[in-house]
């Protein structure tokens, strides 16, 4: 099993509609959870951060984490297509200075 | 903002080669890091370090070494460049703080012939 798992894809979503990512972890002493956002050939942005139980929202995004079913997801309102991208979900455990990512979601927001 | 550079966009390089990849971040950072991500292999760590002249070994660090004798620093070294090397190669930098959200440089495409 891995460490962090989320579904490759591609998740293809009508403009306008919600795109849900969801992504799973191993680690139940994890402490922080981060959402990434990676457009091809280019390098990993972070849009979401999420340190405790419940919904974070920042504009079009929410993440929601729930520890005791080891998951966070990430849901994206009005999605446009300039969203098509690869999305990763990454994870610190309890311990050390790392940070543990999934294998990332890919986005396709069509016309 | 946080801002991670990298010293080049393209590199290409022939087997053999000693090939130097240079990180400078402006944000004070007590963390470095370096990856390389290849398609269907995602983001793979090859080394971090936590301290100027500390280093931790990643998942990956065969054929590469890295130093850090500034904080904003980090090198990563590939001592024999060879062809299953050619990558992206992306360096991140993260505070000492506990939430430890790492920021992504643009990245160098290295290329070995």
């Amino acid at each position: 099993q891995k460490e962090v798992e989320q579904n490759s894809g591609p998740l293809s979503v009508p403009e306008g509609a919600i795109a849900s990512l969801n992504c799973t972890y191993s680690d139940r002493g994890s402490q922080s959870f981060f959402w990434y956002r990676q457009y091809s050939g280019k390098s990993p942005e972070l849009i979401m951060s999420i340190y405790s139980n419940g919904d974070k929202e920042d504009g079009r995004f929410t993440a929601q984490l729930n520890k005791a079913s080891q998951y966070v997801s990430l849901l994206i309102r009005d999605s446009q297509p300039s969203d098509s991208a690869t999305y990763l979900c990454a994870v610190k455990k309890a311990a050390g200075n790392k940070l543990t990512f999934g294998g990332g979601t890919r986005v396709l927001v069509k016309p | 903002d946080v801002k991670v550079t990298q010293s080049s966009r393209y590199l290409v390089k022939r087997t053999g080669e000693k090939v130097f990849l240079e990180c400078v971040q402006d944000m004070d950072h007590e963390n470095m890091f370096w990856y390389r991500q290849d398609p269907g292999l995602g983001l793979r760590l090859i080394y971090f370090s936590y301290d100027v002249k500390m280093k931790e070994k990643g998942d990956i660090p065969e054929g590469y070494s890295v130093s850090r004798e500034k904080k904003e620093r980090f090198s990563l070294i590939l001592e024999s460049a060879s062809t299953n090397q050619t990558s992206m190669y992306l360096c991140a930098s993260s505070s000492g703080t506990i939430q430890r959200e790492q920021y992504f440089g643009p990245g160098t495409r290295l290329t070995v012939t």
